[in-house]
């Protein structure tokens, strides 16, 4: 399996422009997750699914973010509209079931201007 | 409120020498936990986990934990350090939701050096 597959991996906007942050999970894992990571604030978690549906966006830092899984082979993050405080890398992670640990994508490092 | 705690942001040892990264929790239930390592520009990686059973688990690169259930503690050792296990490490804990998924939770993380 060829892993979490994110794109893009970096993403360079202006303030104001909606970006979408995509992400392939790994065959047959039923979570996913979307976090964000920043020197300040560490790892956020930002959503989850599971089996596609969301269970907790509590993490959501504002309306401006929103995040689906249409099926269980993608999902997108999306920001809009975009500011320079949600500049951070974005990060994508699936498993399967309850128990089994997290695999992650490579990132996708977002730069609002 | 469910949390993970990495009291240490960076912890310091010399080649050779045994590790010891530090991690509490305050969740509720009996939640699975976790240790992963993440290398400059690169997603995290897993080493470890902790489901049931014997205490002390043993993991990728010759990293073991232990589990405390007393102190609510799961500690990331190794007997002998590398200077390329320098990273950034962090502990994990899924608990059981009021939904009955498993969210996954996030210390803040402890920057491991290993000196030549």
């Amino acid at each position: 399996d060829a892993g979490v597959i994110q794109s893009p991996r970096h993403e360079v906007t202006e303030m104001g422009q909606e970006v979408t942050l995509r992400c392939k999970p790994i065959s047959g894992h039923d979570y996913l997750f979307w976090y964000r990571q920043t020197m300040m604030r560490g790892l956020e978690l930002l959503i989850y699914f599971n089996n596609n549906v969301p269970i907790d966006d509590s993490g959501m830092p504002e309306d401006r973010f929103s995040a689906k899984m249409p099926n269980a082979s993608f999902s997108t993050l999306k920001i809009q509209p975009s500011e320079p405080r949600d500049s951070a890398v974005y990060f994508c992670a699936s498993r399967y079931r309850a128990a089994g640990e997290l695999f992650f994508g490579e990132g996708s490092r977002l730069t609002v201007l | 409120a469910q949390s993970v705690a990495q009291p240490e942001d960076q912890v310091n040892v010399a080649e050779g020498n045994p590790l010891t990264v530090k991690c509490t929790y305050s969740v509720s239930g009996n939640p699975y936990l976790f240790w992963y390592v993440q290398y400059p520009n690169r997603g995290l990686q897993f080493l470890l986990k902790y489901i049931t059973g014997d205490n002390l688990v043993k993991g990728s690169y010759g990293f073991e934990a232990e589990f405390n259930k007393s102190q609510t503690s799961f500690h990331l050792k190794k007997p002998s350090a590398l200077v390329s296990d320098s990273a950034l490490y962090f502990c994990a804990v899924s608990p059981r939701g009021s939904s009955g998924t498993y969210k996954y939770i996030f210390g803040t993380g402890t920057r491991l050096k290993v000196l030549a």
